[in-house]
Order: structure tokens, then sequence, then C-alpha cells
């Protein structure tokens, strides 16, 4: 298994700042995936974080308002930019089981909420 | 597009009780399905999960069968215990790696 740390656990922002959450693996790993989970709804995949390429984004989300950083194959940052209060969320940090389709690792994820 | 389609919370139950959390999917084909759970403080973990139709997948006492005719994935558990409280959710798999969740059922039993 993986162990993955998240930074901040939590945290309380104010509109139009902007935070950064990193995501620590214990082991190297190709893919990093960032998800968000909104009050009262699903995760919601925002993008693929590998190492020594830009990330790839899902639709709906854009490098301007979550810009991700993978230095190298133990972490990743996620940068929620010019924060909403919209943007008050759960952001979960994840990591493939090696060669087992589906199987994720997950961080403890980053509550953040926006005033 | 791809969507899985859970049960609302929360649900409340007495110890020794039998549990059921509905789940749906829509997709193309045949996806893997999956059951995740998030305890209280703790990061989303695998609880079970089936590769293909008439599959069961079963974990701790908690067991899920996949049935294509229904397009369904229940999770049910003869005997809940206190130490199963905890958000279940409903995934399934679109490739490279990618998961569709539903939005979560928080189960709370009471002893």
């Amino acid at each position: 298994s993986a162990v993955i740390s998240q930074k901040p656990s939590r945290d309380i922002c104010q509109r139009g700042t902007s935070l950064t959450i990193q995501c620590q693996v214990d082991s190297q790993v190709t893919m990093m995936f960032w998800y968000r989970q909104q009050p009262g709804q699903s995760l919601t995949l925002i993008a693929t974080a590998n190492q020594g390429s830009e990330a790839t984004y899902e639709s709906g989300f854009v490098i301007d308002k979550f810009p991700i950083s993978r230095p190298n194959l133990t972490f990743s940052t996620l940068t929620v930019s010019n924060m909403s209060p919209e943007d008050s969320s759960i952001y979960l940090c994840s990591v493939p089981r090696g060669g087992v389709v589906g199987e994720l690792f997950f961080g403890e994820g980053s509550r953040l909420t926006v005033l | 597009g791809d969507s899985v389609t859970q049960m609302e919370g929360p649900v409340t139950l007495s110890e020794e009780a039998f549990l059921t959390i509905n789940c749906t999917y829509t997709a193309t084909g045949y996806p893997s399905l999956f059951w995740y759970v998030q305890y209280p403080g703790e990061g989303l973990q695998l609880l079970l999960k089936a590769t293909k139709a008439d599959d069961k997948g079963s974990n701790k006492g908690f067991e899920a069968t996949y049935r294509k005719e229904t397009t369904s994935f229940h999770l049910e558990k003869g005997s809940v215990q206190v130490s199963d409280s905890a958000v279940y959710f409903c995934a399934l798999y679109t490739g490279f790696q990618k998961l569709v969740f539903g939005t979560g059922t928080r189960l709370l039993v009471s002893p």
C-alpha cells in the first residue's frame, strides 16, 4: 500500500486569495490524481499529474484556476487560485495501486473553507 | 456519460441489523465496479470490487454483486457493527485508472 500525506488538513481562506495543497507519497508513482469533493456531492476528478509533463485537466477544470506541479515521483501540489466560496471543498490526492485496475490510495484530504 | 447513483443518507441502523446501500450505474459496456469506504478521520480506501457481470466482491463481511441486468452493485452486510459507521462510495472505472464516484452514503450504527 501507499501512504499519502496531505497538507494542510484544513484551512479557512479569504475570497480572492490562493492556497497551495501539498501531497507527499511514500513511494515513487507515475500518476497522481487530484479530486474535489464539494459539500453533499461526489468526488470529481480535477486533473492527472504526471511527472515530467503538464497535468491533464478534466472537463470543467482549467490550469489557470488549478495549477499543478509535479517536481518528482513522490510529490505534487495543487493550487486553488483566486478563491471564491464555491471553492469550499475537500481536495483529495490519490495514486493508483500499481498494475491493478481502478484501485486507488487516497490521502485524508484537505478541507478548504472560503469566506 | 458514465455516472453512478447512490441512495441518499444517512442510513441509521442498530448494531446487528442488516444493511443495504443501493448503487446503480450508467455506462458504456461493463466497467469494473467498486465500493470505497471512508472512516472518520481517514482517507478513502477500497472495500471491495467486481470486474465483470455476476461477480461478487466481498470483504470484512460486506458483499456486492455486479448485476448487469439491473445495472446495479448494491452493498450488503448481514450484521453491522458500530465500527462500520463511515461514508460509503460506489464507483465505476472509466479507463486510465480513473473512477467516477457516487455522492456517498453515510452509515451510522448505534449500539
